[in-house]
Protein backbone atom coordinates (compact mmCIF):
# COMPACT_ATOMS: atom_id res chain seq x y z
CA UNK A 1 0.00 0.00 0.00
CA UNK A 2 0.98 3.43 -0.72
CA UNK A 3 2.23 5.85 2.32
CA UNK A 4 1.02 9.61 1.76
CA UNK A 5 2.95 12.31 3.44
CA UNK A 6 1.12 15.53 3.80
CA UNK A 7 4.15 18.25 4.78
CA UNK A 8 2.34 20.55 6.56
CA UNK A 9 -0.20 19.89 9.15
CA UNK A 10 -1.31 23.36 9.17
CA UNK A 11 -0.97 26.47 6.68
CA UNK A 12 -2.17 29.63 7.72
CA UNK A 13 -2.60 32.48 4.74
CA UNK A 14 -3.97 35.77 4.41
CA UNK A 15 -6.74 36.51 1.83
CA UNK A 16 -6.00 37.10 -1.88
CA UNK A 17 -2.37 35.39 -1.12
CA UNK A 18 -1.20 32.26 -3.25
CA UNK A 19 -0.72 29.02 -1.12
CA UNK A 20 0.64 25.54 -2.18
CA UNK A 21 -0.01 22.72 -0.15
CA UNK A 22 2.44 19.67 -0.69
CA UNK A 23 1.72 15.70 -1.15
CA UNK A 24 5.02 13.46 -1.22
CA UNK A 25 3.94 8.91 -2.05
CA UNK A 26 5.97 6.21 -1.62
CA UNK A 27 5.93 4.65 -4.96
CA UNK A 28 6.92 5.45 -8.32
CA UNK A 29 4.62 2.99 -9.81
CA UNK A 30 1.31 4.01 -11.62
CA UNK A 31 -0.62 5.83 -9.59
CA UNK A 32 -4.16 7.38 -9.74
CA UNK A 33 -3.82 11.02 -7.49
CA UNK A 34 -6.46 12.99 -5.89
CA UNK A 35 -6.97 15.88 -3.57
CA UNK A 36 -10.30 16.04 -1.70
CA UNK A 37 -11.29 19.24 0.37
CA UNK A 38 -13.51 18.69 4.14
CA UNK A 39 -15.47 22.21 4.83
CA UNK A 40 -16.08 22.10 8.81
CA UNK A 41 -18.96 19.67 9.79
CA UNK A 42 -19.25 18.46 6.05
CA UNK A 43 -17.82 14.86 3.97
CA UNK A 44 -14.36 15.03 1.67
CA UNK A 45 -15.60 16.30 -1.75
CA UNK A 46 -13.32 15.94 -4.51
CA UNK A 47 -11.11 19.01 -6.14
CA UNK A 48 -9.44 17.58 -8.77
CA UNK A 49 -8.09 14.43 -10.01
CA UNK A 50 -4.40 13.30 -12.45
CA UNK A 51 -5.12 9.86 -13.55
CA UNK A 52 -2.86 10.09 -16.93
CA UNK A 53 -2.13 12.47 -19.60
CA UNK A 54 -1.02 16.18 -18.80
CA UNK A 55 0.89 16.85 -15.38
CA UNK A 56 -1.21 19.98 -14.69
CA UNK A 57 -4.54 18.95 -13.15
CA UNK A 58 -6.66 22.33 -12.69
CA UNK A 59 -9.88 21.49 -10.37
CA UNK A 60 -12.74 22.95 -9.07
CA UNK A 61 -12.74 26.67 -7.33
CA UNK A 62 -9.49 27.88 -9.09
CA UNK A 63 -7.45 25.02 -7.34
CA UNK A 64 -4.67 23.02 -9.56
CA UNK A 65 -2.29 20.60 -8.70
CA UNK A 66 1.36 19.65 -10.69
CA UNK A 67 2.28 15.85 -11.19
CA UNK A 68 5.99 15.13 -10.86
CA UNK A 69 6.71 11.37 -10.84
CA UNK A 70 10.56 11.64 -10.39
CA UNK A 71 9.49 13.12 -7.51
CA UNK A 72 6.56 11.16 -6.44
CA UNK A 73 4.78 14.42 -5.23
CA UNK A 74 1.26 15.87 -6.37
CA UNK A 75 1.59 19.11 -4.85
CA UNK A 76 -1.51 21.19 -4.28
CA UNK A 77 -1.69 25.47 -5.57
CA UNK A 78 -4.27 28.57 -6.14
CA UNK A 79 -2.93 31.41 -6.63
CA UNK A 80 -5.34 33.44 -4.64
CA UNK A 81 -7.46 32.02 -1.68
CA UNK A 82 -10.62 33.33 -0.56
CA UNK A 83 -11.60 33.21 3.12
CA UNK A 84 -14.09 30.66 1.97
CA UNK A 85 -11.22 28.55 1.28
CA UNK A 86 -10.69 27.85 5.19
CA UNK A 87 -10.67 23.88 5.67
CA UNK A 88 -9.03 20.54 5.77
CA UNK A 89 -6.92 18.89 2.40
CA UNK A 90 -6.25 15.65 1.91
CA UNK A 91 -4.03 14.17 -0.28
CA UNK A 92 -5.03 10.21 -1.79
CA UNK A 93 -3.33 7.88 -4.03
CA UNK A 94 -4.46 4.67 -5.53
CA UNK A 95 -1.35 2.27 -7.00
CA UNK A 96 -4.07 0.18 -8.72
CA UNK A 97 -5.98 -1.22 -6.38
CA UNK A 98 -10.08 0.14 -5.29
CA UNK A 99 -8.58 1.67 -2.22
CA UNK A 100 -6.97 4.73 -1.59
CA UNK A 101 -4.63 5.60 0.67
CA UNK A 102 -5.02 9.78 2.53
CA UNK A 103 -2.95 11.58 4.16
CA UNK A 104 -3.27 13.20 7.55
CA UNK A 105 -4.26 16.36 6.06
CA UNK A 106 -3.45 19.79 6.02
CA UNK A 107 -5.45 22.73 8.06
CA UNK A 108 -5.59 26.13 5.96
CA UNK A 109 -6.78 28.92 7.78
CA UNK A 110 -7.85 31.79 5.27
CA UNK A 111 -7.39 35.19 7.65
CA UNK A 112 -8.49 38.69 6.25
CA UNK B 1 -25.16 14.40 -8.66
CA UNK B 2 -24.02 12.14 -6.62
CA UNK B 3 -25.76 11.59 -3.26
CA UNK B 4 -24.51 9.37 -0.52
CA UNK B 5 -26.36 9.35 3.08
CA UNK B 6 -25.17 8.87 6.37
CA UNK B 7 -28.22 8.01 9.16
CA UNK B 8 -27.11 9.75 11.83
CA UNK B 9 -24.86 13.02 12.19
CA UNK B 10 -24.12 12.65 16.04
CA UNK B 11 -24.83 9.95 17.73
CA UNK B 12 -24.07 8.54 21.76
CA UNK B 13 -23.40 4.99 22.67
CA UNK B 14 -22.36 3.19 26.22
CA UNK B 15 -19.66 1.07 26.35
CA UNK B 16 -20.44 -2.62 25.48
CA UNK B 17 -23.79 -1.46 23.19
CA UNK B 18 -24.10 -2.88 19.39
CA UNK B 19 -23.98 0.46 17.39
CA UNK B 20 -24.91 0.36 13.78
CA UNK B 21 -24.15 3.16 11.29
CA UNK B 22 -26.03 3.04 7.74
CA UNK B 23 -25.28 4.55 4.75
CA UNK B 24 -26.76 4.75 1.10
CA UNK B 25 -26.06 5.93 -2.17
CA UNK B 26 -28.18 6.92 -5.38
CA UNK B 27 -25.86 5.85 -8.13
CA UNK B 28 -25.73 2.08 -8.49
CA UNK B 29 -22.10 2.63 -7.24
CA UNK B 30 -20.77 -1.17 -7.09
CA UNK B 31 -17.70 0.11 -4.34
CA UNK B 32 -18.44 1.11 -0.71
CA UNK B 33 -16.38 2.07 2.08
CA UNK B 34 -16.33 2.71 5.39
CA UNK B 35 -13.26 4.81 7.66
CA UNK B 36 -12.68 6.29 10.10
CA UNK B 37 -11.64 9.89 10.88
CA UNK B 38 -9.12 11.05 13.65
CA UNK B 39 -7.31 13.96 13.90
CA UNK B 40 -3.74 14.00 12.81
CA UNK B 41 -4.37 10.54 11.47
CA UNK B 42 -6.06 11.25 7.80
CA UNK B 43 -8.54 8.62 7.06
CA UNK B 44 -8.23 4.98 7.21
CA UNK B 45 -10.24 2.19 5.69
CA UNK B 46 -12.21 0.18 8.32
CA UNK B 47 -13.95 -2.44 5.37
CA UNK B 48 -15.01 -2.19 1.68
CA UNK B 49 -17.51 -3.91 -0.12
CA UNK B 50 -17.34 -4.22 -4.23
CA UNK B 51 -20.45 -5.82 -4.94
CA UNK B 52 -23.61 -7.01 -2.71
CA UNK B 53 -22.53 -9.72 0.31
CA UNK B 54 -18.93 -8.93 -0.73
CA UNK B 55 -16.39 -7.49 1.79
CA UNK B 56 -12.88 -6.97 2.42
CA UNK B 57 -11.20 -5.78 5.70
CA UNK B 58 -9.44 -2.79 4.84
CA UNK B 59 -6.01 -1.11 7.46
CA UNK B 60 -7.88 -1.29 10.83
CA UNK B 61 -11.28 -3.87 10.53
CA UNK B 62 -10.73 -4.99 14.30
CA UNK B 63 -13.99 -4.39 16.15
CA UNK B 64 -16.22 -4.30 12.86
CA UNK B 65 -17.94 -5.69 11.01
CA UNK B 66 -20.10 -4.84 8.18
CA UNK B 67 -23.36 -6.06 6.33
CA UNK B 68 -24.00 -5.17 2.35
CA UNK B 69 -27.65 -6.75 1.38
CA UNK B 70 -28.78 -4.18 -1.16
CA UNK B 71 -26.17 -2.89 -3.86
CA UNK B 72 -27.06 0.89 -2.25
CA UNK B 73 -26.61 0.34 1.30
CA UNK B 74 -23.38 -0.67 3.38
CA UNK B 75 -23.54 -1.00 7.22
CA UNK B 76 -21.04 -0.36 9.59
CA UNK B 77 -21.67 -2.24 13.32
CA UNK B 78 -19.65 -2.23 16.28
CA UNK B 79 -19.94 -5.30 17.96
CA UNK B 80 -19.22 -4.13 21.13
CA UNK B 81 -18.71 -0.59 21.24
CA UNK B 82 -15.81 0.69 23.21
CA UNK B 83 -14.40 4.09 24.01
CA UNK B 84 -11.63 4.01 21.95
CA UNK B 85 -14.44 3.62 18.87
CA UNK B 86 -14.84 7.61 19.53
CA UNK B 87 -14.63 8.81 15.93
CA UNK B 88 -15.67 10.65 13.26
CA UNK B 89 -17.10 7.45 10.56
CA UNK B 90 -17.09 8.46 7.37
CA UNK B 91 -19.17 6.35 4.39
CA UNK B 92 -17.78 6.85 0.59
CA UNK B 93 -19.36 4.88 -3.06
CA UNK B 94 -17.57 4.93 -6.27
CA UNK B 95 -18.06 3.12 -9.59
CA UNK B 96 -15.97 -0.02 -10.52
CA UNK B 97 -13.38 1.53 -12.95
CA UNK B 98 -10.26 0.28 -13.64
CA UNK B 99 -8.19 -0.01 -10.93
CA UNK B 100 -8.67 2.68 -8.75
CA UNK B 101 -9.39 5.01 -11.10
CA UNK B 102 -12.62 6.43 -9.68
CA UNK B 103 -12.87 9.07 -7.36
CA UNK B 104 -14.67 8.14 -4.16
CA UNK B 105 -17.57 9.99 -3.23
CA UNK B 106 -18.45 10.67 0.73
CA UNK B 107 -21.15 10.99 2.69
CA UNK B 108 -21.14 14.01 5.86
CA UNK B 109 -19.80 11.84 8.23
CA UNK B 110 -21.29 10.55 11.78
CA UNK B 111 -20.04 12.02 14.71
CA UNK B 112 -20.08 8.97 17.10
CA UNK B 113 -19.16 9.01 21.06
CA UNK B 114 -19.27 6.12 22.86
CA UNK B 115 -19.27 6.89 26.92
Amino acid sequence: AQSVTQLDSQVPVFEEAPVELRCNYSSSVSVYLFWYVQYPNQGLQLLLKYLSGSTLVKGINGFEAEFNKSQTSFHLRKPSVHISDTAEYFCAVSDGDYKLSFGAGTTVTVRA
Amino acid sequence: DVKVTQSSRYLVKRTGEKVFLECVQDMDHENMFWYRQDPGLGLRLIYFSYDVKMKEKGDIPEGYSVSREKKERFSLILESASTNQTSMYLCASSFLGTFGNQPQHFGDGTRLSIL
